[in-house]
Protein backbone atom coordinates (compact mmCIF):
# COMPACT_ATOMS: atom_id res chain seq x y z
CA UNK A 1 0.00 0.00 0.00
CA UNK A 2 2.16 3.34 -0.86
CA UNK A 3 1.06 5.92 0.82
CA UNK A 4 2.96 8.96 -1.37
CA UNK A 5 2.63 8.41 -4.50
CA UNK A 6 4.91 10.53 -7.62
CA UNK A 7 2.81 9.24 -10.81
CA UNK A 8 5.01 10.87 -13.04
CA UNK A 9 8.45 8.71 -13.44
CA UNK A 10 10.04 11.68 -15.47
CA UNK A 11 9.14 15.30 -16.88
CA UNK A 12 11.06 16.87 -19.30
CA UNK A 13 11.20 20.74 -19.82
CA UNK A 14 13.03 23.66 -21.42
CA UNK A 15 15.19 25.66 -19.88
CA UNK A 16 13.77 29.08 -18.67
CA UNK A 17 9.98 27.65 -18.59
CA UNK A 18 7.95 26.37 -14.96
CA UNK A 19 8.36 22.45 -13.86
CA UNK A 20 5.88 20.99 -12.11
CA UNK A 21 6.28 18.09 -10.22
CA UNK A 22 3.22 16.19 -8.71
CA UNK A 23 2.53 14.33 -5.30
CA UNK A 24 -0.31 12.45 -3.57
CA UNK A 25 -0.80 10.96 -0.65
CA UNK A 26 -3.58 8.78 1.17
CA UNK A 27 -2.77 9.13 4.97
CA UNK A 28 -4.91 11.79 6.06
CA UNK A 29 -2.73 11.78 9.29
CA UNK A 30 0.51 13.04 7.16
CA UNK A 31 0.87 17.01 8.69
CA UNK A 32 4.50 17.88 7.17
CA UNK A 33 5.62 17.31 3.67
CA UNK A 34 9.06 17.76 2.09
CA UNK A 35 10.53 17.72 -0.76
CA UNK A 36 14.16 16.36 -1.62
CA UNK A 37 15.91 16.43 -5.09
CA UNK A 38 18.98 13.75 -5.72
CA UNK A 39 21.67 13.58 -7.95
CA UNK A 40 22.67 9.68 -8.84
CA UNK A 41 25.18 8.34 -5.94
CA UNK A 42 24.25 10.78 -3.62
CA UNK A 43 22.19 10.67 -0.88
CA UNK A 44 18.45 12.79 -1.34
CA UNK A 45 19.54 16.69 -0.65
CA UNK A 46 16.49 18.85 1.19
CA UNK A 47 14.88 21.32 -0.61
CA UNK A 48 11.24 22.72 0.82
CA UNK A 49 8.79 21.70 3.18
CA UNK A 50 5.30 22.51 3.91
CA UNK A 51 2.90 22.31 7.18
CA UNK A 52 -0.15 21.20 6.75
CA UNK A 53 -1.82 24.65 8.43
CA UNK A 54 -0.34 26.30 5.16
CA UNK A 55 -1.32 25.53 1.69
CA UNK A 56 1.87 27.54 0.00
CA UNK A 57 5.33 27.94 0.83
CA UNK A 58 7.86 29.68 -1.25
CA UNK A 59 12.25 29.63 -1.20
CA UNK A 60 13.79 31.04 -4.26
CA UNK A 61 12.95 29.70 -7.25
CA UNK A 62 10.81 26.66 -5.76
CA UNK A 63 7.38 26.88 -4.28
CA UNK A 64 5.36 23.84 -2.96
CA UNK A 65 1.65 23.65 -3.02
CA UNK A 66 -0.81 21.83 -0.43
CA UNK A 67 -4.18 20.97 -1.07
CA UNK A 68 -5.37 18.83 1.75
CA UNK A 69 -8.82 18.30 0.51
CA UNK A 70 -7.68 16.52 -2.15
CA UNK A 71 -4.77 14.97 -0.91
CA UNK A 72 -2.52 16.19 -3.23
CA UNK A 73 0.85 18.33 -3.31
CA UNK A 74 2.82 20.27 -5.93
CA UNK A 75 6.61 21.60 -6.35
CA UNK A 76 7.20 24.82 -8.54
CA UNK A 77 10.13 25.42 -10.49
CA UNK A 78 10.08 28.97 -11.91
CA UNK A 79 12.45 29.05 -14.20
CA UNK A 80 14.19 25.81 -14.08
CA UNK A 81 17.68 25.47 -14.75
CA UNK A 82 19.41 23.09 -16.39
CA UNK A 83 21.40 22.26 -12.84
CA UNK A 84 17.88 21.25 -11.65
CA UNK A 85 18.22 17.99 -13.50
CA UNK A 86 17.41 15.19 -10.71
CA UNK A 87 15.03 13.19 -9.09
CA UNK A 88 12.64 14.79 -6.97
CA UNK A 89 11.07 13.11 -4.00
CA UNK A 90 7.93 13.65 -2.01
CA UNK A 91 7.75 12.76 1.28
CA UNK A 92 5.78 13.03 4.20
CA UNK A 93 5.55 12.67 7.75
CA UNK A 94 2.73 12.87 10.99
CA UNK A 95 3.37 14.73 13.79
CA UNK A 96 5.33 17.27 12.32
CA UNK A 97 8.09 15.40 11.11
CA UNK A 98 7.87 13.64 14.38
CA UNK A 99 8.29 9.90 12.51
CA UNK A 100 10.07 8.59 10.24
CA UNK A 101 9.67 10.01 6.49
CA UNK A 102 7.17 8.16 3.50
CA UNK A 103 8.86 9.03 0.67
CA UNK A 104 7.50 8.42 -2.88
CA UNK A 105 8.85 6.77 -5.95
CA UNK A 106 10.17 9.97 -7.28
CA UNK A 107 10.14 11.66 -10.54
CA UNK A 108 13.08 12.17 -12.79
CA UNK A 109 13.10 16.01 -13.92
CA UNK A 110 14.91 16.38 -17.36
CA UNK A 111 15.70 20.47 -18.53
CA UNK A 112 17.02 21.01 -21.83
CA UNK A 113 18.63 23.67 -22.64
CA UNK B 1 30.04 22.72 7.04
CA UNK B 2 29.54 19.28 8.75
CA UNK B 3 26.95 17.37 7.34
CA UNK B 4 25.63 14.03 7.35
CA UNK B 5 28.83 11.77 6.89
CA UNK B 6 28.49 7.62 6.22
CA UNK B 7 31.53 5.40 5.58
CA UNK B 8 32.54 3.78 3.39
CA UNK B 9 30.58 5.10 0.33
CA UNK B 10 30.80 1.83 -1.50
CA UNK B 11 30.81 -1.89 -0.46
CA UNK B 12 31.79 -4.72 -2.28
CA UNK B 13 30.78 -8.46 -0.46
CA UNK B 14 30.23 -11.79 -1.05
CA UNK B 15 27.14 -13.65 -0.39
CA UNK B 16 27.10 -15.02 3.45
CA UNK B 17 29.65 -11.92 4.61
CA UNK B 18 28.73 -9.77 7.22
CA UNK B 19 28.97 -6.00 7.01
CA UNK B 20 28.85 -3.14 8.97
CA UNK B 21 28.28 0.55 8.13
CA UNK B 22 29.11 3.85 9.86
CA UNK B 23 26.98 6.86 9.81
CA UNK B 24 28.17 10.55 11.80
CA UNK B 25 25.20 12.89 12.22
CA UNK B 26 24.84 16.93 12.50
CA UNK B 27 26.75 17.17 15.65
CA UNK B 28 23.98 18.87 17.47
CA UNK B 29 21.19 16.14 16.01
CA UNK B 30 19.48 13.90 18.26
CA UNK B 31 17.67 11.50 15.90
CA UNK B 32 19.44 9.66 13.68
CA UNK B 33 17.01 7.18 10.67
CA UNK B 34 18.64 4.53 8.76
CA UNK B 35 16.65 3.93 5.28
CA UNK B 36 17.52 1.86 2.28
CA UNK B 37 16.72 2.52 -1.04
CA UNK B 38 16.78 0.31 -4.19
CA UNK B 39 16.62 1.01 -7.85
CA UNK B 40 13.23 3.14 -9.18
CA UNK B 41 12.11 3.72 -5.15
CA UNK B 42 12.34 5.76 -2.59
CA UNK B 43 14.18 5.54 0.54
CA UNK B 44 12.00 2.88 2.71
CA UNK B 45 12.16 3.39 6.48
CA UNK B 46 14.19 0.87 8.28
CA UNK B 47 14.76 2.21 11.92
CA UNK B 48 15.69 5.05 14.06
CA UNK B 49 17.29 6.47 17.27
CA UNK B 50 16.50 9.13 19.99
CA UNK B 51 20.11 9.63 21.55
CA UNK B 52 20.66 6.37 22.05
CA UNK B 53 17.07 4.91 22.20
CA UNK B 54 16.29 2.99 19.12
CA UNK B 55 12.58 3.71 19.30
CA UNK B 56 11.66 1.50 16.29
CA UNK B 57 12.85 -1.19 14.85
CA UNK B 58 9.69 -3.13 13.32
CA UNK B 59 10.88 -2.09 10.03
CA UNK B 60 14.27 -3.66 10.12
CA UNK B 61 13.99 -5.92 7.13
CA UNK B 62 15.19 -9.22 9.22
CA UNK B 63 16.45 -10.45 11.85
CA UNK B 64 19.97 -10.17 10.15
CA UNK B 65 19.85 -6.37 10.36
CA UNK B 66 20.76 -4.85 13.54
CA UNK B 67 21.47 -0.92 14.40
CA UNK B 68 23.35 0.42 17.41
CA UNK B 69 23.96 4.34 18.63
CA UNK B 70 25.56 3.49 21.76
CA UNK B 71 26.67 6.90 22.84
CA UNK B 72 24.01 8.56 20.97
CA UNK B 73 26.45 10.36 18.78
CA UNK B 74 27.27 7.93 15.93
CA UNK B 75 25.45 4.99 14.60
CA UNK B 76 26.80 1.72 13.03
CA UNK B 77 24.29 -0.74 11.11
CA UNK B 78 25.28 -4.69 10.76
CA UNK B 79 23.52 -6.63 8.15
CA UNK B 80 24.70 -10.43 9.09
CA UNK B 81 25.02 -13.62 6.32
CA UNK B 82 24.25 -10.72 3.57
CA UNK B 83 22.42 -11.66 0.50
CA UNK B 84 22.30 -10.78 -2.75
CA UNK B 85 18.98 -8.97 -2.17
CA UNK B 86 20.38 -6.75 -0.29
CA UNK B 87 22.91 -4.73 -2.48
CA UNK B 88 21.01 -1.20 -2.41
CA UNK B 89 22.25 2.11 -1.29
CA UNK B 90 21.93 2.83 2.89
CA UNK B 91 21.07 5.90 3.46
CA UNK B 92 21.42 7.53 7.03
CA UNK B 93 19.64 11.33 7.90
CA UNK B 94 19.86 12.90 11.17
CA UNK B 95 17.40 15.52 12.54
CA UNK B 96 16.44 17.88 15.85
CA UNK B 97 13.42 16.50 17.09
CA UNK B 98 11.23 18.14 20.20
CA UNK B 99 11.81 21.34 18.07
CA UNK B 100 8.43 21.50 15.98
CA UNK B 101 8.78 21.46 12.03
CA UNK B 102 11.47 18.39 12.16
CA UNK B 103 13.49 18.02 9.10
CA UNK B 104 15.71 15.15 8.21
CA UNK B 105 18.95 15.53 6.35
CA UNK B 106 20.56 12.99 4.82
CA UNK B 107 23.69 11.75 4.25
CA UNK B 108 26.08 10.49 1.01
CA UNK B 109 24.73 7.02 1.39
CA UNK B 110 26.56 3.96 1.55
CA UNK B 111 25.94 1.47 -1.72
CA UNK B 112 26.34 -2.33 -1.25
CA UNK B 113 26.73 -5.30 -3.76
CA UNK B 114 26.23 -8.41 -2.70
CA UNK B 115 27.99 -10.98 -5.13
Amino acid sequence: DQQVKQNSPSLSVQEGRISILNCDYTNSMFDYFLWYKKYPAEGPTFLISISSIKDKNEDGRFTVFLNKSAKHLSLHIVPSQPGDSAVYFCAASRGSGNTPLVFGKGTRLSVIA
Amino acid sequence: DTGVSQDPRHKITKRGQNVTFRCDPISEHNRLYWYRQTLGQGPEFLTYFQNEAQLEKSRLLSDRFSAERPKGSFSTLEIQRTEQGDSAMYLCASSWGLAGLETQYFGPGTRLLVL
